[in-house]
Parts: structure tokens; C-alpha cells; sequence
């Protein structure tokens, strides 16, 4: 079974232009995460998508946004971009969970460099 | 609100010598899910195990194992006999079952297995 999947895998903006993030989930998987990871801040939550539908948000700014298709794939866009935006952005995919929390696989992330 | 900590930030080991990386969590759920994952230098973050708050049972898997212990709110994880394969970055992470809470991850412990 294939992995999740993140196009492109990297990329160079700079400073107020948008970007947008792909991710393909596991073939079955219907809850997609994304997370941001830099050297100071460490991993953090940005969003999560299930059934076309953001579940759980974290604590970032509404340049952040995202959106998953019936197909279960996702995107994030980034608007305005700020130097403060580079890191490695990384999607996650896990089974239908409605109880619990699912493990989640994650993909090789995207790097975003914004000059 | 949940937190997870690592207070070892880089370790460093020949090869061949057991190590164990320290996590320590909070939370005030009752029903909580505990993971690790390994973060090689190419990004990709690679599931490692799960532990379920209700099953306190320690796992071992070839050369690594892991102790969980609700009394001391900890979950570590030791690599016997390391290897430079082992090198990487290990993130110990916890999830709360209540709201479908994301995935809140320690800062990371920087393994380096010298040969």
C-alpha cells in the first residue's frame, strides 16, 4: 500500500506571494492532518480535515488555510507569505476514527523557503 | 491542556551501547493515546508504536522496547545494542481521546550512534 504523499516535495517563495501544499492520504484514510515543524517552535498542529470537513484547528494566523477533497485529498494554502514561514510542512493520514485518536502516517513533507 | 516532554535534547553513543530516550507527559484525561516516532535526516516522520493509557503492558520489538508507566506519567523508549541506522531524531507525542485533540509532540531527542 502506498504511503501518503506531499507535492512538492520542495519550495522556494518570497515574502507575500501564496503557496499551495499537497497531500495525498493513505488509500482508505479519511482524516488528513497537517503540521509545521521549525527548529524553534518544533512540531505544530495546523489543521485537520475529515470528510471535507476542517475537524480541528490549531493556533495559527488565517493566512493558514486548507480543504480536503471527496477523494480525501488535501491541500493548505499559505497567503502573504512571511519569512517566519519557512519550515517543513508535514501531512498526516489515519483511518476513520470517531472514538479514539487513529495513529497517524505521515508523509516526507514539503519544504517551504521563503526569501 | 496536554504536554509532552523531553528533556534530552542530543544523545550521543557508540555503537553497540544500549540508550534510552525519557519522555514524560501530561494530562488530565483518563483515556489517552502515547506514541513515538523516528524523524531520519530525509523528514519523513516514521511510526514507531502506539500505547493505549489502558494498557500499561511493556512492548519489545527486536532492539527496542518501551516502558510505560501511568505512575510516573512516562513512556520511554530504549534501542539495545544502537546502530548508525538508529540515528535520528525521535519524537515522543500524545493525543487525548476527548474532541478529537491533535497530536501534541515533544520537542525531540537527537540520537547520534557513533560507529
Amino acid at each position: 500500500k502506498a504511503g501518503v504523499t506531499q507535492t512538492p516535495r520542495y519550495l522556494i517563495k518570497t515574502r507575500g506571494q501564496q503557496v499551495t501544499l499537497s497531500c495525498s492520504p493513505i488509500s482508505g484514510h479519511r482524516s488528513v492532518s497537517w503540521y509545521q515543524q521549525t527548529p524553534g517552535q518544533g512540531l505544530q498542529f495546523l489543521f485537520e480535515y475529515f470528510s471535507e470537513t476542517q475537524r480541528n484547528k490549531g493556533n495559527f494566523p488565517g493566512r493558514f488555510s486548507g480543504r480536503q477533497f471527496s477523494n480525501s485529498r488535501s491541500e493548505m494554502n499559505v497567503s502573504t507569505l512571511e519569512l517566519g514561514d519557512s519550515a517543513l510542512y508535514l501531512c498526516a493520514s489515519s483511518l476513520p476514527d470517531y472514538v479514539g485518536r487513529d495513529t497517524q502516517y505521515f508523509g516526507p513533507g514539503t519544504r517551504l523557503t521563503v526569501l | 491542556a496536554q504536554k509532552v516532554t523531553q528533556a534530552q535534547t542530543e544523545i550521543s553513543v557508540v555503537e553497540k551501547e544500549d540508550v534510552t530516550l525519557d519522555c514524560v507527559y501530561e494530562t488530565r484525561d483518563t483515556t489517552y493515546y502515547l506514541f513515538w516516532y523516528k524523524q531520519p535526516p530525509s523528514g519523513e516522520l516514521v511510526f514507531l508504536i502506539r500505547r493505549n493509557s489502558f494498557d500499561e503492558q511493556n512492548e519489545i520489538s527486536g532492539r527496542y522496547s518501551w516502558n510505560f508507566q501511568k505512575s510516573t506519567s512516562s513512556f520511554n523508549f530504549t534501542i539495545t545494542a544502537s546502530q548508525v541506522v538508529d540515528s535520528a531524531v525521535y519524537f515522543c507525542a500524545l493525543s487525548e481521546a476527548a474532541g478529537n485533540t491533535p497530536l501534541v509532540f515533544g520537542k525531540g531527542t537527537r540520537l547520534s550512534v557513533i560507529a
